[in-house]
């Protein structure tokens, strides 16, 4: 059984915080880490597809690490705002197909 | 270029009907795959078709099955409702494998009473 395993379930912090959310997956048999942001209402949102190891990918003020050898990535927010507001998912690719193992999820709450 | 489209977007179905959804993936993407959402369980893959072969499937019953069109539409049934069936049933496509992004739909949201 394939476990994708992601911490904090939950955060709360104010606007212009930092945060940083880790996921963890398998080492073995890697392909691909996604990161998807999915707000309430909507569908989810493709932020990062990474492949190798020590890929950093960044997309305005959000960032994400990959470290396949020990399984981890962290996605990084910097001055978090209110429309950050959202669950974070990470989704792990054992093959080259399309079937993507979710973790469940680290749901941001950012107060003004 | 139009989004991944899902039908219908809500149902509302009694235990032991039957009930087929539709996606229709992003022009050119050859790749549809299906996820479940329940309260507590996260997205659930249930299976994933690319050029109308079914090329990966999750951890369901035999009542969840699909099929693609050659057009790339696809379509998931699942038979013989049960109440634990209740969930948000996302579709998503993508032009490559793992490492392609997946862009997913609106999802269609089942009620079983």
């Amino acid at each position: 059984i394939l476990n994708v395993e992601q911490s904090p379930q939950s955060l709360h912090v104010q606007e212009g915080d930092s945060t940083n959310f880790t996921c963890s997956f398998p080492s073995s048999n890697f392909y691909a880490l996604h990161w998807y942001r999915w707000e309430t209402a909507k569908s989810p949102e493709a932020l990062f597809v990474m492949t190798l190891n020590g890929d950093e990918k960044k997309k305005g003020r959000i960032s994400a690490t990959l470290n396949t050898k020990e399984g981890y990535s962290y996605l990084y927010i910097k001055g978090s705002q209110p429309e950050d507001s959202a669950t974070y998912l990470c989704a792990y690719g054992s093959s080259n197909t399309g079937k993507l193992i979710f973790g469940q999820g680290t749901t941001l709450q950012v107060k003004p | 270029k139009a989004g991944v489209t899902q039908t219908p977007r809500y149902l509302i179905k009694t235990r032991g009907q039957q009930v087929t959804l539709s996606c229709s993936p992003i022009s050119g993407h050859r790749s549809v795959s299906w996820y479940q959402q329940t309260p507590g369980q996260g997205l659930q893959f249930l299976f994933e078709y690319f050029s109308e072969t079914q090329r990966n499937k999750g951890n369901f019953p035999g009542r969840f099955s699909g099929r693609q069109f050659s057009n790339s539409r696809s379509e998931m049934n699942v038979s013989t409702l049960e109440l634990g069936d209740s969930a948000l049933y996302l579709c998503a496509s993508s032009g490559l494998g793992a490492t392609g992004t997946q862009y997913f739909g609106p999802g269609t949201r089942l009620l079983v009473l």
